[in-house]
């Protein structure tokens, strides 16, 4: 069985600050990880994803996100938030087939503080 | 980038009404799939489709639900007599195979049931 749980559905950082967006899974087997964005009004946006090669992954946007199998965690970050980082974020983890096992974490809405 | 089309993007309908939903998903994908999103709630599988035929699907799937491939380009979700419940953003996606490949999301149709 999966799951996948954000820890905070709502985080509010000042414009430069760090940006830190918290996931943990549980998976049976070694999961593929996901993080999407959705501004509003739009479509899931594919951020970055970890497919079992390096543990630090690096996306789009200047976001990457860290695999710790130790702590079952996914954690997104960014050095420096911007007006245009404010937007919902999903933590998503599929298992090695079948569309069924893609499951979506509940959300985290990101809020940017001029 | 090539990218998930959805149309309408804003469907209001009457209880009891069906609708289609449409899609057209990216080109060279083989694997495509219907996703909503109930307001404030959680992204939720519905069906995934793969080779004119669905692989699988969730138990909100019902007999009111069904998907085409009418044409080799355009994905329809067909819901036969809408509930207000039924009242959500319907995401479609596709990807290139099935195992860890990301998915690639439209931008949604939002399905308003009165």
């Amino acid at each position: 069985a999966q799951s996948v749980t954000q820890l905070d559905s709502h985080v509010s950082v000042s414009e430069g600050t760090p940006v830190l967006l918290r996931c943990n899974y549980s998976s049976s087997y070694s999961p593929s990880l996901f993080w999407y964005v959705q501004h509003p009004n739009k479509g899931l946006q594919l951020l970055l994803k970890y497919t079992s090669a390096a543990t630090l992954v690096k996306g789009i946007n200047g976001f990457e996100a860290e695999f710790k199998k130790s702590e079952t965690s996914f954690h997104l970050t960014k050095p420096s938030a911007h007006m245009s980082d404010a937007a919902e974020y999903f933590c998503v983890v599929s298992g090695p087939s079948s569309a069924s096992k893609i499951i979506f974490g509940s959300g985290t809405r990101l809020s940017i503080r001029p | 980038e090539p990218e998930v089309t959805q149309t309408p993007s804003h469907q209001v309908t009457q209880m009891g009404q069906e609708v289609i939903l449409r899609c057209v998903p990216i080109s060279n994908h083989l694997y495509f799939y219907w996703y909503r999103q109930i307001l404030g709630q959680k992204v939720e599988f519905l069906v995934s489709f793969y080779n004119n035929e669905i692989s699988e699907k969730s138990e909100i799937f019902d007999d009111q639900f069904s998907v085409e491939r009418p044409d080799g380009s355009n994905f329809t979700l067909k819901i036969r007599s809408t509930k207000l419940e039924d009242s959500a953003m319907y995401f479609c996606a596709s990807s290139s195979t099935a195992n860890n490949s990301p998915l690639h999301f439209g931008n949604g149709t939002r399905l308003t049931v009165t």
